[in-house]
């Protein structure tokens, strides 16, 4: 049973701002969101996290509703290199030190 | 510097060659885990340790084994490999003190093929 729903992949070009959605019905009260992108045959790398409203860093924002059951990842004005696999990541229910990858969202940026 | 190493990067087996990957990390994190991950499917976890002497399973733990004797190393040990265990592997850790334990830092993978 998936805890993630995310697109399988979007298409952008050089520029562009992007948002990739993450649907988390069964989050836990005290359980974090985190993005994670991966470039081919590299470990993922953290890219954000929060737990409720905004949160903005040098590299993306993240924007969580009040019910906390979805989470919409947004990179500002995207390159070719932020051309990734993003990766959704919640606890799992029976623990919060269980962690559960979303199947991710393939990201291409055109010229 | 800050980094997860693993051990083998590369590994080729055959089927019920006992084996180990390695996995170290220099930062004093309490959570360490192992990840498998195949086309399609993502990232699945197969074990994690909250700390020395303390593992969990994750969600495919079948055919795997882990033991955390020092904070430092969470070895993956594969008893009698199999080729459904040909993967890309990925050990992380994260610190769970700091209370970001989903920030997970991510070592360079090792890929496995078994024969």
């Amino acid at each position: 049973l998936a805890k993630t729903t995310q697109p399988i992949s979007m298409d952008s070009y050089e520029g562009q701002e992007v948002n990739i959605t993450c649907s988390h019905n069964n989050i836990a009260t005290n359980d974090y969101i985190t993005w994670y992108q991966q470039f081919p045959s590299q470990g993922p790398r953290f890219i954000i996290q929060g737990y409720k409203t905004k949160v903005t860093n040098e590299v993306a924002s993240l924007f969580i509703p009040a019910d906390r059951k979805s989470s919409t990842l947004s990179l500002p004005r995207v390159s070719l290199s932020d051309t990734a696999v993003y990766y959704c990541l919640v606890g799992d229910l029976d623990s919060s030190y269980k962690l559960i990858f979303g199947s991710g969202t393939r990201l291409l940026v055109r010229p | 510097e800050a980094q997860v190493t693993q051990n083998p990067r590369y590994l080729i087996t055959v089927t019920g060659k006992k084996l180990t990957v390695t996995c170290s990390q220099n930062m004093n994190h309490e959570y360490m885990s192992w990840y498998r991950q195949d086309p399609g499917l993502g990232l699945r976890q197969i074990y994690y340790s909250m700390n020395v002497e303390v593992t969990d399973k994750g969600d495919v733990p079948e055919g795997y084994k882990v033991s955390r004797k020092e904070k430092r190393n969470f070895p993956l040990i594969l008893e009698s490999p199999s080729p459904n265990q040909t993967s890309l592997y990925f050990c992380a850790s994260s610190s769970l003190t700091s209370g970001r334990f989903n920030e997970q830092f991510f070592g360079p993978g090792t890929r496995l093929t078994v024969l």
